[in-house]
């Protein structure tokens, strides 16, 4: 069965990066984008972009652009979202959600369990 | 960038009685190949988004057929034809026409 296993909760310092982890299986990796949309807590959904897994390129919302960096791992089957410059504002859990590149439309049919990122000095 | 909206944000509705959910684009989310790239999500409590709706009236795999979803252009609604108590959670519309992905503020619906 599908599965997208996300990596453990992180603390960390304001101006430092988090580097959080999605490994997924049960299907063919490469055959999907993989999507992280954040949610601030007591809030909503936040997308924040994607990576195409098998060609690496990448889309980020405006407001990461420079920011944030998504990578993946195509011999371990786990994508990565890499968030630098942390402050208070970016506390929140981060979700990993796939994406099926070859059909219409985009949407996430399958969700990680989410990474809780608190930022605290 | 897109403008979502959703309404109401909050519903509070008796197990068996039917429920909908408005959402609003500022722009149209027809796409040239004839799809509208609107989604449905539900978020139940401590648990990740779960795909219900996709391209404004599929529904996912799995998702009872109590679900539907309808609409074109900017204006777009969720049905529930009868809610059960395990429907609890916030419902989330998006946009998945043009990035940035851009989620409605979300549908809280409680159980009576």
């Amino acid at each position: 069965q599908v599965r997208l296993v996300q990596s453990g909760a992180e603390v960390k310092k304001p101006g430092a990066s988090v580097k959080v982890s999605c490994e997924a299986s049960g299907y063919t990796f490469t055959d999907y984008y993989m999507h992280w949309v954040r949610q601030v807590p007591g809030q909503g959904l936040e997308w924040m972009g994607w990576v195409n897994l098998n060609s690496g390129a990448t889309d980020f919302a405006p407001k990461f652009q420079g920011r944030v960096t998504m990578t993946r791992d195509t011999a371990t089957d786990t994508a990565y979202m890499e968030l630098s410059r942390l402050t208070s504002g970016d506390t929140a859990l981060y979700y990993c959600a796939r994406d099926d590149a070859l059909q219409a439309g985009t949407f996430f049919d399958y969700w990680g369990q989410g990474t809780l990122v608190t930022i605290s000095s | 960038d897109f403008v979502i909206t959703q309404s109401p944000l909050s519903l509070l509705v008796t197990p068996g009685e039917p429920a909908s959910i408005s959402c609003r684009s500022s722009q149209s989310l027809l796409y040239i190949n004839g799809y509208t790239y609107l989604d449905w999500y539900l978020q139940k409590p401590g648990q990740s988004p779960q795909l219900l709706i996709y391209l404004t009236s599929n529904r996912a795999s799995g998702v009872p057929d109590r679900f539907s979803g309808s609409g074109s252009g900017t204006d777009f609604t969720l049905k529930i034809s009868r809610v059960e108590a395990e429907d609890a959670g916030v419902f989330y519309c998006v946009q998945s026409l043009e990035t940035p992905y851009i989620f409605g503020q979300g549908t809280k619906l409680e159980i009576k």
